[in-house]
């Protein structure tokens, strides 16, 4: 079965300052990996996905994402952040052999500080 | 282009009620169909999912159902709710094949 653990449910950063999300994966095939980002009461957004294609994947707002076999992870960076980026974000990962199912980290809520 | 609508964006019911939530996807066919479930300071927990009408896989055994009477149709059911089922419900779909998931606004269910 496929999991996902992100390490620091809080991250509380400077703006200006590199954001550092961390996800790591377990899976017994070539997974799918996600992240995505929820502000308050909507709906979740996708911020980027890594397919198996190029390891280092980047998405909007500026944020990019490495995905590392050696480490089973697939952290999320920014190398400047904004107070609009504070929110929400979850890395989910799907299994690479046509399984359906979407499964989800806990999230890490994004703090930023002026 | 593709768009998901789930409502409503909030509801109160009282304990022992029972519950509908829809969720209707437009411009794609035969898509994947996602319930998610999103308690406070938690992640999400996947309900249930659905890879065609009337084909339902649950994932947690819990007071809640689900059904897909069309094809771009996904409804979530109680027949009696809990207090333990409040919380922000999330629909989502997915085209067939590997690939990422889309999601509705949300629906805040208040038990009380």
């Amino acid at each position: 079965a496929q999991s996902v653990t992100q390490l620091g449910s809080h991250v509380s950063v400077s703006e200006g300052a590199l954001v550092l999300l961390r996800c790591n994966y377990s899976s017994s095939v070539p997974p799918y990996l996600f992240w995505y980002v929820q502000y308050p009461n909507q709906g979740l957004q996708l911020l980027l996905k890594y397919t198996s294609a190029a390891t280092l994947v980047k998405g909007i707002n500026g944020f990019e994402a490495e995905f590392k076999k050696s480490e089973t992870s697939f952290h999320l960076t920014k190398p400047s952040a904004h107070m609009s980026d504070a929110a929400e974000y979850f890395c989910a990962v799907r299994r690479g052999d046509s399984s359906y199912k979407l499964i989800f980290g806990s999230g890490t809520r994004l703090l930023v500080r002026p | 282009s593709q768009t998901i609508h789930q409502w409503p964006a909030t509801l109160v019911q009282p304990v022992g009620s029972p519950l509908s939530l829809e969720c209707t996807v437009e411009g794609t066919s035969n898509p994947n169909l996602y319930w998610y479930r999103q308690a406070a300071g938690r992640g999400l927990q996947l309900l249930f999912y659905s890879v065609g009408i009337g084909q339902i896989s649950s994932e947690v055994p819990q007071n809640l159902s689900a059904s897909r009477p069309q094809d771009r149709q996904f409804i979530l059911s109680s027949k009696k709710l809990l207090l333990s089922d409040s919380g922000f419900y999330l629909c989502a779909w997915s085209p067939q094949g590997n690939t990422e998931a889309f999601f509705g606004q949300g629906t805040r269910l208040t038990v009380v």
